[in-house]
């Protein structure tokens, strides 16, 4: 079935430690997108790819790092991780920009002690 | 500043309609979504509207009003796995989505 694969689902991690989030696509869309979000703020954009190649920094990009080596893969890193980046993190895609429906993951949940 | 309201939650009976309500304000304007989010799951797609108007997809509509800045998600015939928080998004100039914090709706017997 054609879709997003994010993982992991689920991870406790220490506060410093460095994690990368993975996310696939197999729909061969153009542009990826990583989300959080957080009860009562809605999502919020870290990175975006609107190509292979090519990436751009979104709402709240400081601390997070993200690559696009190929079409298909989008991973997050997060370098030192802190308390304040606990979160679910959403990834999606979208065929093109901004116009597009975007289509999600089904989410990491992250916590950092 | 950009910014999207929407109310944080509403109650409706099983099988009434509900209207949820939207309004936007960003630089520049490429359309509106709304998306459909269950406790626990990603967001899934519902409708998109870039012009003036009313649009049905079965149960569920959506209008858009561009010069009010106003949108709204029309649900009849509530059933329980309507129950979801509603997320209403703008498409600003830049063709970034500018995302609410969604509307969560709780639906009764």
């Amino acid at each position: 079935i054609a879709g997003i694969t994010q993982a992991p689902t689920s991870q406790i991690l220490a506060a410093g430690r460095r994690m990368t989030l993975r996310c696939t696509q197999d729909m061969r869309h153009n542009a990826m997108y990583w989300y959080r979000q957080d009860l009562g703020l809605g999502l919020r954009l870290i990175h975006y790819s609107n190509t292979a190649g090519t990436t751009g920094k979104g709402e709240v990009p400081d601390g997070y790092s993200v690559s696009r080596a190929n079409t298909d893969d989008f991973p997050l890193t997060l370098a030192s991780a802190v308390p304040s980046q606990t979160s679910v993190y959403f990834c999606a895609s979208s065929e093109g920009e901004g116009n597009q429906p975007q289509h999600f993951g089904d989410g990491t949940r992250l916590s950092i002690l | 500043g950009q910014n999207i309201d929407q109310p944080t939650e509403m109650t409706a009976t099983e099988g009434a309609i509900v209207q949820i309500n939207c309004t936007y304000q960003t630089s520049g304007f490429n359309g509106l979504f709304w998306y459909q989010q269950h406790a626990g799951e990603a967001p899934t797609f519902l409708s998109y509207n870039v012009l003036d108007g009313l649009e049905e997809k079965g149960r569920f509509s959506s209008f858009l009003s561009r010069s009010k800045g106003y949108s709204y998600l029309l649900l009849k015939e509530l059933q329980m796995k309507d129950s979801a928080s509603y997320l209403c998004a703008a498409v600003d100039s830049n063709y970034q989505l500018i995302w609410g914090a969604g509307t969560k709706l709780i639906i009764k017997p």
